[in-house]
């Protein structure tokens, strides 16, 4: 149990709709990083907020969006689904700035894309 | 760029020890890391080295890095059914701290 949570567990969504995944981080952890894991791909790095800023994105286009707020927890945003975006949605909470380097993962959205 | 690979599968037998290898390519990697994840399930992180150490043990778990290879392994001793799972390397490097994975390997533990 990481203390990492993450909703809903499960999404389906068509085509072209937009949708909200939301996490909530480790208590005492400042930033909170995103990542997409397809079906039988390791996670790839969609973006990371760090006190309620952008800090550092990946390869993926602006319909990908985010918010941190001031309890850290966060949103992700996909707006203009592609049946692509069809994955395992996967948010991290860590400590940035300490020796700590550890990052939490949450259980995951899978989002379905029809 | 920034890229790490890993073998796809492994099979071994239970009581027997398991070697997960990877390897990376950026140069100023930070730390590397090794999580698991079982079927419909997140990422628990196992464990973590520091580049300039060359090994770090855990347990069951013995992490070896050769950084002049850029190659990292993991043993798992005496390998149990419960540790069947997806294992994947990442490594990390500057103030993100954003986590490159490795595309995993499935570790199938039989009796």
């Amino acid at each position: 149990e990481t203390g990492v949570t993450q909703s809903p567990t499960h999404l389906i969504k068509t085509r072209g709709q937009q949708v909200t995944l939301r996490c909530s981080s480790q208590s005492g952890h400042n930033t909170v990083s995103w990542y997409q894991q397809a079906l039988g791909q390791g996670p790839q790095f969609i973006f990371q907020y760090y006190r309620e800023e952008e800090n550092g994105r990946g390869n993926f286009p602006p319909r990908f969006s985010g918010l941190q707020f001031p309890n850290y927890s966060s949103e992700l945003n996909v707006n203009a689904l592609e049946l692509d975006d069809s994955a395992l949605y996967l948010c991290a909470s860590s400590l940035v700035g300490t020796a700590n380097t550890e990052a939490f993962f949450g259980q995951g959205t899978r989002l379905t894309v029809v | 760029g920034e890229d790490v690979e890993q073998s796809l599968f492994l099979s071994v037998r239970e009581g027997d020890s398991s070697v997960i290898n990877c390897t990376y390519t950026d140069s100023s990697s930070t730390y590397l890391y090794w999580y698991k994840q079982e079927p419909g399930a997140g990422l628990q992180l196992l464990t973590y080295i520091f580049s300039n150490m060359d090994m770090k043990q855990d347990q069951r778990l013995t992490v070896l890095l050769n950084k002049k290879d850029k190659h990292l392994s993991l043993r798992i001793a005496d390998t149990q059914t419960g540790d069947s799972a997806i294992y994947f390397c990442a490594e990390s490097s500057g103030n993100t701290d954003k986590l490159i994975f490795g595309t995993g390997t499935r570790l199938q533990v039989f009796p």
